[in-house]
């Protein structure tokens, strides 16, 4: 079944580390997403793109930058990760003529 | 920017009773509102959506209703059943196809009891 991955699933690191979260997808779509989630906050965005030469910024796209590969392919990093970043990070995919987000199964990242 | 609010953000109900989750939306602009279901441990899936120009919108047990005028929609599940637990969060977007941005409301866990 053609789906969406994320690597690594689950991370700890330290305060001051560099950290790249990444998504894959199988769907064929264009456009890709990433979200954080937090207790009692929801799901907010932080980058999307819309094709290979789109990057847009999200709600709460500070600290994070991002790199679209291919693609199939879009990878969330922290330059200098901190203790507030630790969260659930989603990715999720959609299609050009749907509305419908296909989620990945996410990454729990812990920040020391 | 659009800003979701989501009420309750917990909620218990007897299995068979219905359950009623409320979100508002703040951009009369936004035009499309869909609900994502989460089981503990699990992705967000998409349960049901509705466009502005509907008023209502059935799949088998789950409902959901959109007031334009007051800029609220809700989520009505009858006949709850156990698998019926989980997170859900509503959200709000406007624009057309899937060139959205999705503002998600903060959630409601639902556990429905035996």
């Amino acid at each position: 079944d053609a789906d969406v991955t994320q690597t690594p699933r689950n991370r700890i690191t330290k305060t001051g580390k560099r950290i790249m979260l990444e998504c894959s997808q199988t769907k064929g779509h264009d456009r890709m997403y990433w979200y954080r989630q937090d207790p009692g906050l929801g799901l907010r965005l932080i980058y999307y793109s819309f094709d290979v030469k789109d990057i847009n910024k999200g709600e709460i796209s500070d600290g994070y930058s991002v790199s679209r590969q291919a693609q199939a392919k879009f990878s969330l990093s922290l330059e200098s990760a901190i203790p507030n970043q630790t969260a659930l990070y989603f990715c999720a995919t959609s299609g050009v003529a749907d509305n419908e987000q296909f989620f990945g199964p996410g990454t729990r990242l812990t920040v020391l | 920017g659009e800003n979701v609010e989501q009420h309750p953000s917990t909620l218990s109900v007897q299995e068979g009773d219905s359950a009623v989750i409320k979100c508002t939306y703040s951009d009369s602009a936004s035009n499309y509102f869909p609900w994502y279901k989460q089981e503990l441990g699990k992705r967000p899936q998409l349960i049901i959506d509705i466009r502005s120009n509907v008023g209502e919108k059935k799949d088998q047990r789950i409902a959901v209703t959109l007031n334009k005028t007051a800029k609220h929609f809700s989520l009505h599940i009858t006949e709850t059943q156990p698998e019926d637990s989980a997170v859900y969060f509503c959200a709000a977007s406007r624009g057309a196809g899937s060139a959205r941005q999705l503002t998600f409301g903060s959630g409601t866990q639902l556990t429905v009891l035996p």
